[in-house]
């Protein structure tokens, strides 16, 4: 049974720039949520993907927008990149039970 | 507001011991729910433990145990027989409440564990 997967595992960008983030729910799951954790800091709450709609928003600007496929897949794409989004993104996911199963995490780096 | 606060930055603990995580949470919703988490250096959000709050007794997975202390607000996390392989950060989080929160984990600022030889 396959866990949450993301990709890719390290980048590197430059501010201004682009990217986009994936992530795999685990199997049977059908919930996505994407959080921010900053270097000694606990995750903080991005967005959540359910029947491919944005259901639920934390504090983020519209710079960080996101997609769910209809394999429940899901992307986050963050715009106009700034110092402050460097991070480990984690993607996690959710069926019908309470607990969320995370992924490895997306270390973003912007110089 | 929601919160949860964990005011161990650091513990040690010897092999083969026990330990106790504190958390302590803050909601005015009568229903939610309890998480602790354990974060190796990799990365990856483990899951380890879950507690609703209408839950009688305390949640137990293998060597995790909860002690769930609903009046005092706590939600400590004990580690029976320390392992080395349980040095780690270990967050304590919260599902969110009301219709527009149900989706988000709230999390504390985590404990770093190291399990000494």
């Amino acid at each position: 049974d396959a866990g949450v997967t993301q990709s890719p595992t390290h980048l590197i960008k430059t501010r201004g720039q682009q990217v986009t983030l994936r992530c795999s729910p685990k199997s049977g799951h059908d919930t996505v949520s994407w959080y921010q954790q900053a270097l000694g800091q606990g995750p903080q709450f991005i967005f959540q993907y359910y029947e491919e709609e944005e259901r639920q928003r934390g504090n983020f600007p519209d710079r960080f927008s996101g997609h769910q496929f209809p394999n429940y897949s899901s992307e986050l794409n963050v715009n106009a990149l700034l110092l402050g989004d460097s991070a480990l993104y984690l993607c996690a996911s959710r069926g019908w039970g309470e607990t969320q199963y995370f992924g490895p995490g997306t270390r973003l780096l912007v110089l | 507001a929601q919160k949860i606060t964990q005011t161990q930055p650091g513990m040690f603990v010897q092999e083969k011991e026990a330990v106790t995580l504190d958390c302590t949470y803050d909601t005015s919703d009568p229903s939610y729910g309890l998480f602790w988490y354990k974060q190796p250096s990799s990365g990856e959000m483990i899951f380890l433990i879950y507690q609703g709050s209408y839950d009688q007794q305390n949640a137990t997975e293998g060597r995790y145990s909860l002690n769930f202390q609903k009046a005092r607000k706590s939600a400590n996390l004990v580690i029976s027989a320390s392992q080395l392989g349980d040095s780690a950060m270990y967050f304590c989080a919260m599902r969110g409440s009301g219709s527009s929160n149900t989706g988000k984990l709230i999390f504390g600022q985590g404990t770093t564990l190291q399990v000494k030889p």
